[in-house]
């Protein structure tokens, strides 16, 4: 099975651009969820979606926003990008069958640049 | 507010010893908890669980540890190997659901040969 690919790899933007990531899941996953990870604050939740519609949000601006299409697959947006957004923008899938204990299985992630 | 926190952000071993990684929560509504491995460039791969009704659970090297009274959770990795060098993410969930893990910061484990 193919794990969770994320494109692209790298991106250099600069302020007050916008970007759009994307995030295949692993087939037959249905949920998929984006986290950031900046080197002082570890991994800080984003958004999850499930079934194309958003389950979970974390405490992001409105400034990031995401969808998810009928495959599963699913993109992230940042608009007006701040240097701040400089980070590496992981994406994970997993079943969300509602059994317990259930695992997030993660892509290698989108390193954001903003100069 | 940090709900998961890891304490120390690096911890240096010697080849052959035991790594212990430490890793506290204060939401007593949290009945989930993984560890995560993270390689440089790569994404995190998970690596063991454990739920609340447990208070170990082994995997080969690596065993998780569950104090829930002390809201603490540990990773003892033996014996440890230079390829276990990487960063190393407590998560924590409710419900057990996989949405919404709440991360720590994270712990950098360096062993050296």
């Amino acid at each position: 099975k193919a794990g969770v690919t994320q494109t692209p790899r790298y991106l250099i933007k600069t302020r007050g651009q916008q970007v759009t990531l994307s995030c295949s899941p692993i087939s037959g996953h249905r949920s998929v969820s984006w986290y950031q990870q900046t080197p002082g604050q570890g991994l800080q939740f984003l958004f999850e979606y499930f079934s194309e519609t958003q389950r979970n949000k974390g405490n992001f601006p409105g400034r990031f926003s995401g969808r998810q299409f009928s495959n599963s697959r699913s993109e992230m947006n940042v608009s007006t990008l701040e240097l701040g957004d400089s980070a590496l923008y992981l994406c994970a899938s997993s079943p969300r069958t509602g059994a317990t204990n259930e695992k997030l299985f993660f892509g290698s992630g989108t390193q954001l640049s903003v100069l | 507010d940090q709900q998961v926190k890891q304490n120390s952000p690096s911890l240096s071993v010697q080849e052959g010893r035991i790594s212990i990684l430490n890793c506290d929560y204060t939401n007593s509504m949290f009945d989930y908890f993984l560890w995560y491995k993270k390689y440089p460039a790569e994404g995190p791969t998970f690596l063991i669980s454990i739920s609340s009704i447990k208070d170990k659970n082994e995997d080969g090297r690596f065993t998780v540890f569950l104090n829930k009274s002390a809201k603490h959770l540990s990773l003892h990795i033996v014996p440890s190997q230079p390829g276990d060098s990487a960063v190393y993410f407590c998560a924590a969930s409710i419900q057990g659901g996989s949405e919404k893990l709440v991360f720590g910061k994270g712990t950098k484990l360096t062993v050296n040969p």
